[in-house]
């Protein structure tokens, strides 16, 4: 059981390059978030994820893209990266449990964009 | 505007010393507040509260919440070195989202 897994761990992209970061769970949840941590700012939610093949905006969408095709996986996809998306995200999952949900936090990926 | 306030934002404290960090909360339709604990990586969790008054402990720690006043604490007694982390607050709403607040960084000095 590997809880929540993020691909890649460190990545340099140069300004208005794409890339898709993947999130993965072995937990059968059915709730998956994409959150950014920058310095000062706590961690702010970007898109989420109900159940396979629906999402959801969450506080900061903008300039990213989000896709649920299987329970497991929840992919974050940055079109045209801008070196205001520097930042480490994690990914995270949750369940139902007791009338509330406790989450899971993926290991977080790295990006800086130049 | 939903938001989670903690403070102090840092903390600095000796070994076996007791530390108490807050985190207040304006958030509409509000379901539970969680704490979690960040030392390099993610964030793990530690408490979810969703009744007031009640007092959930794990070893040195503990937490309550007031669903009146709007805020939490968390205590940490008899601290040590490992419980140096960032200590993050969240409130999840209805509607499957969660506020984070930024944070308190406590270092433990042995």
């Amino acid at each position: 059981n590997a809880g929540v897994t993020q691909t890649p761990k460190f990545r340099v992209l140069k300004t208005g390059q794409s890339m898709t970061l993947l999130c993965a769970q072995d937990m059968n949840h059915e709730y998956m978030y994409w959150y950014r941590q920058d310095p000062g700012m706590g961690l702010r939610l970007i898109h989420y994820s109900v159940g396979e093949g629906t999402t959801a905006k969450g506080e900061v969408p903008d300039g990213y893209n989000v896709s649920r095709l299987k329970k497991q996986n929840f992919l974050l996809g940055l079109e045209s990266a801008a070196p205001s998306q520097t930042s480490v995200y994690f990914c995270a999952s949750s369940s139902w449990g007791q009338g509330t949900q406790t989450q899971y936090f993926g290991p977080g990926t790295r990006l800086l964009v130049l | 505007e939903d938001k989670v306030v903690q403070s102090p934002l840092s903390l600095v404290v000796h070994e076996g010393d007791t530390v108490t960090l807050n985190c207040s909360y304006e958030v509409t339709n509000f379901r539970s507040l969680l704490w979690y604990k960040q030392e390099k990586k993610a964030p793990t969790f530690l408490f979810m509260l969703t009744s007031s008054g009640i007092e959930k402990k794990s070893g040195r720690l503990s937490s309550i919440l007031d669903k009146k006043e709007l805020f939490s604490i968390l205590n940490i007694t008899a601290t040590q070195t490992g419980d140096s982390a960032i200590y993050l607050c969240a409130v999840e709403r209805t509607g499957n989202q969660f506020y984070f607040g930024t944070g308190t960084s406590l270092t433990v000095i042995p």
